[in-house]
């Protein structure tokens, strides 16, 4: 079956620390990869996406790298601001394009202290 | 473009009430989805709409719920007798069937279920 495996939290940094969220996948098929952010008392946004193997999504200064080898789309930041903190959820979608369910990981937790 | 909207925001029950939920998508969006969370994990898929036709259902979607999307605009979810484990935010997300954003589905603020 699909499913999506997140490192647990909380994960608490310094201001201006590396960040890296591990997230690895189960799929059968071709599945597009996502990452969500939860902020306090917010709705879920999508952050980033990549649709095949070796595309690489970035937005706000976070990137994540599809690498269907070891089945991995790992969150990653060069330099966190207290504003990052958030929960932030891994996902894939089963088939890429169309219509797609979402299937989450359980959520990481991040607090950037400054 | 105001993005998915969902109301109410919150809603408290007593066990054995039915409650029902409304959910706005982005206007030119014609898939819509319903997902359930709990605290501490991640969003489940509970329902999947094209148009107004429930495509997909899922399995954790018991007999004492039900999902319309009647003119292919808004959708409601409704939930009869509820029960203290249906307490949970519930979440509705929309996409649009083509473009650069047809993987990308946006999502609403959720409603807050608690039932007593």
């Amino acid at each position: 079956g699909n499913s999506v495996t997140q490192m647990e939290g909380p994960v608490t940094l310094s201001e201006e620390a590396f960040l890296t969220i591990n997230c690895t996948y189960t799929a059968t098929g071709y599945p597009s990869l996502f990452w969500y952010v939860q902020y306090p008392g917010e709705g879920l946004q999508l952050l980033l996406k990549a649709t095949k193997a070796d595309d690489k999504g970035s937005n706000k200064g976070f990137e994540a790298t599809y690498r269907k080898e070891t089945t991995s789309f790992h969150l990653e930041k060069g330099s966190v601001q207290v504003s990052d903190s958030a929960v932030y959820f891994c996902a894939l979608s089963p088939f890429s394009g169309g219509y797609n369910k979402l299937i989450f990981g359980a959520g990481t937790r991040l607090a950037v202290h400054p | 473009d105001t993005g998915v909207s969902q109301d109410p925001r919150h809603k408290i029950t007593k066990r054995g009430q039915n409650v029902t939920f409304r959910c706005d998508p982005i206007s030119e969006h014609n898939r819509l989805y319903w997902y359930r969370q709990t605290l501490g994990q991640g969003p489940e898929f509970l329902t999947y709409f094209q148009n107004e036709a429930q495509l997909e259902k899922s399995r954790l979607l018991s007999d004492r719920f039900s999902a319309e999307r009647p003119k292919g605009s808004f959708s409601t979810l409704e939930i009869q007798r509820t029960e203290q484990g249906d307490s949970a935010m519930y979440l509705c997300a929309s996409s649009s069937r083509a473009g650069e954003t047809a993987d990308t589905q946006y999502f609403g603020p959720g409603t807050r279920l608690t039932v007593l």
